[in-house]
């Protein structure tokens, strides 16, 4: 199962609004995770399923999405948030990942 | 606190072998599956092996699949990944990856703890 992400990078400030789209070649229902990464650190689970904030992750961070397409979206950028995103899906394995969503300053 | 340390990367000639290690603490490790996840700058991530919680389920993917073994010690709490006949595509940082709590079903889902990761090289 293929996975797309766009935009491949995005250009925002702090308190923007931002959305990342990610689409599967197949339909995966709502077998999606987000994850956040920084420079020389692992990825960080967001959310899980598709709709669902992880505990201890900001409100702001949010997921929807069914069948292929899926969204992430940040609702008020904070500095902290600037990283690259990659949505993740766990319908049939082998597992795959989107190429990642670079959000920067 | 979950803790997940990898061990056992490092460079290695093409065709040949490494066995990668993942200490697990922190939580109850024989009652999730897990998984191995690696990531390199060119081609991003990708899951390459998975395991169920009680080791009889294994899942490789299509690039590593005959080549990579993964098992586990539910008494050590200890995640093995033996890696043959490796080749420059597999250099990459590995990182192993604990599951998201998914029930009685063999199968991972998403992974809600990662290590640090273990750096692989495979060059001559």
């Amino acid at each position: 199962i293929r996975l797309t992400q766009s935009p491949s990078s995005l250009s925002a400030s702090t308190g923007d609004r931002v959305t990342i789209t990610c689409r599967a070649s197949q339909a995966i229902s709502t077998s999606v995770a987000w994850y956040q990464q920084k420079p020389g650190e692992a990825p960080k689970l967001l959310i899980y399923p598709a709709g669902t904030v992880q505990s201890g992750v900001p409100s702001r961070f949010s997921g929807s999405g069914s069948g292929t397409d899926f969204t992430l979206t940040i609702s008020w950028l904070q500095s902290e948030d600037f990283a690259t995103y990659y949505c993740q899906q766990y319908y049939d394995f082998p597992f795959t990942f989107g190429p990642g969503t670079k959000l920067d300053i | 606190e979950v803790q997940l340390l990898e061990s056992g990367g490092g460079s290695v000639q093409p065709g040949g072998s490494l066995r990668l290690s993942c200490s697990a603490s922190g939580f109850r490790f024989r009652d999730y599956a897990m998984g191995w996840v690696r990531q390199t700058p060119e081609k991003g991530l990708e899951c390459v092996s998975a395991i169920g919680a009680k080791g009889a389920d294994t899942y490789y993917s299509d690039s590593v699949g005959g080549r990579f073994f993964i098992s586990r010690d539910n008494y050590r709490n200890v995640l093995y990944l033996e890696m043959t006949s490796l080749r420059a595509e597999d250099t990459a940082l590995y990182y192993c990856a604990k599951s998201t709590p998914v029930g009685n079903r063999p199968a991972p889902d998403a992974f809600d703890s990662w290590g640090l990761g273990t750096m692989v090289i495979v060059s001559s």
